[in-house]
């Protein structure tokens, strides 16, 4: 059974840059069949998707975040990562990590983690 | 940028009645790439509804999908009490994707 699971300091100042890491088990990153990201949800408020990657390091960024975020992977160790800098209060939110179906046929996420909160403060 | 509207923002029914929920796109969409989810709080979303009607692993018969263009719904035919939560549409265009605002269920 496919699992994902976020890891990540969950507290950073302001200015820094938020690192957190997607470790998956149950399956192996290099699969073909999809793509892999991370959507976020500030408290108390709805979804926002930050961006995916590819196996191989293709990625696709939301446009509203595009110029401070990193998504990259490491398949020798079946994980990806999610850096954002400049960081701000705005960027306080519980973030979770999910595996994309991307297809020409289909585009949704069908297994996500279980979130990790991560608090802008100084 | 596609924008998705969803409403109503909070829909307060029974359990056995019928809930719609509508998520409106700010121009046409592709069907295949808009999907629900359903949220409970402290929880990570869980899907239901891919491809606009396809109803993911699992997922109860009474949760249908349906919609084309800009105008999409999901439908719980028969509210159950386990069925409260905030419910999440989305779209994919142009390597962008979208989430509607959300529509909150309460189970009176």
């Amino acid at each position: 059974q496919l699992q994902l699971q976020e890891s990540g300091p969950g507290l950073v100042k302001p200015s820094d840059t938020l690192s957190l890491t997607c470790t998956v088990s149950g399956g192996s990153i290099s699969s073909t069949s999809y793509y892999w990201g991370w959507i976020r949800q500030p408290p108390g408020k709805g979804l926002e998707w930050i961006g995916n990657i590819y196996y191989s390091g293709i990625t696709d960024y939301n446009p509203s975040l595009k110029s401070r975020v990193t998504i990259s992977v490491d398949t020798s160790k079946n994980q990806f990562s999610l850096k954002l800098n400049s960081v701000t209060a705005a960027d306080t939110a519980v973030y979770y990590c999910a595996r994309h179906i991307a297809s020409k046929d289909y585009y949704y996420m069908d297994v996500w983690g279980r979130g990790t909160t991560v608090t802008v403060s100084s | 940028e596609i924008v998705l509207t969803q409403s109503p923002g909070t829909l307060s029914l029974s359990p056995g009645e019928r809930a719609t929920l509508s998520c409106r796109a700010s121009q046409s969409v592709r069907s295949s790439y808009v999907a629900w989810y359903q949220q409970k709080p402290g929880q990570a979303p869980r899907l239901l509804i891919y491809g606009t009607s396809s109803r993911a692993t699992g997922i109860p018969d009474r949760f249908s999908g349906s919609g084309s263009g800009t105008d999409f719904t999901l439908t719980i035919s028969r509210l159950e009490p386990e069925d409260f939560g905030v419910y999440y549409c989305h779209q994919y265009d142009s390597s962008v994707l979208t989430f509607g605002g959300g529509t909150k269920v309460e189970i009176k």
